[in-house]
């Protein structure tokens, strides 16, 4: 079983729609959460931190389920520019800066 | 802005020969990370370091070798280049800050053994 899982979709949505990633981790003590943007061809980047209480920034939203252990990214009214590959990431108690990827969901956005 | 480069974006290279990916980070970062991508397996990552000299196996060390002698550089090394590691290769960086887990990433080499 994979410690990071995610759906690899592609997601087909059209713009101005509301598209929802989730993400399931093995590890309970896993402490840390991200959501990383891969666009096509492109290195990865920081999309956003995923805290505890679930934290918004913008149209994006994140929130953490530690019981079920998965978290989500809600995506509303979708861009073309938001068309790109979302990573679930993990860091695990005592592994230091280490992180664990995903293998990513893909997202395409259409007119 | 953290700048990440790697030394090229695009690399053939024949089985049996070595190998050299350099990675240069600008931002005076004390880790750095090699991972390789491949499609449906996502970022594994190779070896890492958080220290001059000091590195690390990750979760797929086999076959590879790497090298930090300063706190700017870190190079990958296939001793002797198989088929099987034809794929992109990911450096990063990040600082050691309570919390910060952010990691920066380079281009990315895109290596085809042949």
């Amino acid at each position: 079983r994979k410690e990071v899982e995610q759906d690899p979709g592609p997601f087909n949505v059209p713009e101005g729609a509301t598209v929802a990633f989730n993400c399931t981790y093995s590890n309970s003590a896993s402490q840390s959460f991200f959501w990383y943007r891969q666009d096509c061809r492109k290195e990865p980047k920081l999309l956003m931190s995923v805290y505890s209480s679930g934290n918004e920034d913008g149209r994006f939203t994140a929130q953490l389920n530690r019981a079920s252990q998965y978290i989500s990214l809600l995506i509303r009214d979708s861009k073309l520019s938001d068309s790109a590959t979302y990573l679930c990431v993990v860091n695990m108690r005592n592994a230091g800066n280490m992180l664990t990827f995903g293998g990513g969901t893909r997202l395409m956005v259409k007119p | 802005d953290v700048k990440v480069t790697q030394s090229s974006r695009y690399l053939v290279k024949r089985t049996g020969e070595k190998v050299f990916l350099e990675c240069v980070q600008d931002m005076d970062h004390e880790n750095m990370f090699w991972y390789r991508q491949d499609p449906g397996l996502g970022l594994r990552l190779i070896y890492f370091s958080y220290d001059v000299k000091m590195k690390e196996k990750g979760d797929i060390p086999e076959g590879y070798s790497v090298s930090r002698e300063k706190k700017e550089r870190f190079s990958l090394i296939l001793e002797s280049a198989s088929t099987n590691q034809t794929s992109m290769y990911l450096c990063a960086s990040s600082q050691i800050l309570a919390g910060l887990y952010e990691q920066y990433f380079g281009p990315g080499t895109r290596l085809t053994v042949t």
